[in-house]
């Protein structure tokens, strides 16, 4: 199957910082791209949706300048949370699509641990 | 009313036992359907896919889908401890995915 990598795995960060999270498709090219967030025991929740080269296209409610996407390149996205405060501590997962696979299929990353003090 | 609907357990079974999870979905125009298995603290893994009615079997595992009804389930055969996790169900249509909010599953040895 498709390999997506996401790093870090598990972050701490002082409120007021910056946090920058990695996604990469390891063996196929990422046309979309995906972030989602997770509490503790509920769903994924999608932020937004990337396309390589294109500006990301945000869910309601998910405040654009507190979440910067770059997906720059067919095989990494990026997610910042600019100055980060405790209430965006979360489980950050990014997911990837590409035109080589089954179109509609999305593999995920490992997803990140974000903890912020 | 949520486009998805998954039985949201929990789920706890013996050793052994065969599983059911079950999803339910509303708009017809759904193409392709997956479940999803997504262990504590860490992200969804693909487990299966299907595009049309009917069963795939992979393993242990079984994907059901019955479009007319708008159904689709997922079968785990001899249910072992380590099949303990969150299942998700997720389907799409013109490349959005839509996810159920998921059914955890617990197999006591």
């Amino acid at each position: 199957g498709a390999v997506v990598s996401q790093h870090p795995s598990r972050v701490i960060c002082k409120s007021g910082t910056s946090v920058k999270i990695e996604c990469r498709s390891l063996d196929f090219q990422a046309t979309t791209m995906f972030w989602y967030r997770q509490f503790p025991k509920q769903s994924l929740m999608l932020m937004a949706t990337s396309n390589e080269g294109s500006k990301a296209t945000y869910e309601q409610g998910v405040e654009k300048d507190k979440f910067l996407i770059n997906h720059a390149s067919l095989t990494l996205s990026t997610l910042t949370v600019t100055s980060a405060h405790p209430e965006d501590s979360s489980f950050y997962i990014c997911s990837a699509r590409g035109d080589s696979l089954a179109k509609n299929i999305q593999y995920f990353g490992a997803g990140t641990r974000l903890s912020v003090l | 009313q949520k486009e998805v609907e998954q039985d949201p357990g929990p789920l706890s079974v013996p050793e052994g036992a065969i599983v059911s999870l079950n999803c339910t979905y509303s708009n017809s125009a759904f193409q392709y359907f997956m479940w999803y298995r997504q262990y504590s603290r860490k992200g969804p893994e693909l487990l299966m896919y299907t595009y049309s009615s009917g069963n795939k079997e992979d393993g242990r595992f079984t994907a059901q889908v019955d479009k007319s009804s708008k159904y689709i389930s997922l079968f785990i055969r001899d249910s072992q401890p380590s099949d303990s996790a969150t299942y998700l169900c997720a389907m799409t249509n013109a490349g959005k995915s839509t996810f159920g909010d998921g059914t955890t599953l617990t197999v006591k040895p």
